[in-house]
């Protein structure tokens, strides 16, 4: 069964321009989580994404955002980039099931660099 | 409001040693999850385990072992006759009834193992 794959794996973008990052989760798994990792703050939840809707989000600005897709499919956009925002982002899947936290399981992530 | 701390930063050892990571953990949900994850260089988090609030068992697989103690608001993870492969990052994380999936990290312990 394959993993989570994230694309692209590396990036470099420059301060004020746009930035989409793609994530496929797990055969199966319906829910699709997004995560930043900084040095200055650690691992941070951004949203979560089930069945195309978002079901739970972070505090993080406007600027970032998500959707997924009827695949389950997901992508995140951040946009007018911030040298802050330079980080690793992580992708989680699960199945998703209510009632209780699922196993989720992590992609390789994407290390975005802005200069 | 969720939180977990590692106050250890960084622990190193020589082949061969026991060591234990401390994850102390806050919530106000009597139902929680709580999870231990290792991050290799490559950037990957990898499940370890998940333990309900309701069950105080500890539990040991392999060279892991966990004691998770709700008196204490702990769940510490210790390694037997650690191994240079078991260097790593490791997170302890939390999920409670009201979060869902959404799992809050501690900072991380950065485990080096030397031979």
């Amino acid at each position: 069964k394959a993993g989570v794959t994230q694309t692209p794996r590396y990036l470099i973008k420059t301060r004020g321009q746009q930035v989409t990052l793609s994530c496929s989760p797990i055969s199966g798994h319906r829910s699709v989580s997004w995560y930043q990792q900084t040095p200055g703050q650690g691992l941070q939840f951004l949203f979560e994404y089930f069945s195309e809707t978002q079901r739970n989000k972070g505090n993080f600005p406007g600027r970032f955002s998500g959707r997924q897709f009827s695949n389950s499919r997901s992508e995140m956009n951040v946009s007018t980039l911030e040298l802050g925002d330079s980080a690793l982002y992580l992708c989680a899947s699960s199945t998703g099931t209510s009632g209780s936290p699922n196993e989720q399981f992590f992609g390789p992530g994407t290390r975005l660099t802005v200069l | 409001a969720q939180k977990v701390t590692q106050a250890q930063t960084e622990i190193s050892v020589v082949e061969k040693e026991d060591v234990t990571l401390d994850c102390v953990y806050e919530t106000r949900d009597t139902t929680y999850y709580l999870f231990w994850y290792k991050q290799p260089p490559s950037g990957e988090l990898v499940f370890l385990i998940r333990r309900n609030s309701f069950d105080e068992q500890n539990e040991i697989s392999g060279r892991y072992s966990w004691n998770f103690q709700k008196s204490t608001s702990s769940f510490n993870f210790t390694i037997t006759a650690s191994q240079v492969v078991d260097s790593a990052v490791y997170f302890c994380a939390l999920s409670d009834r009201s979060s869902g999936d959404k799992l809050t990290f501690g900072t991380g312990t950065r485990l080096a193992v030397r031979p």
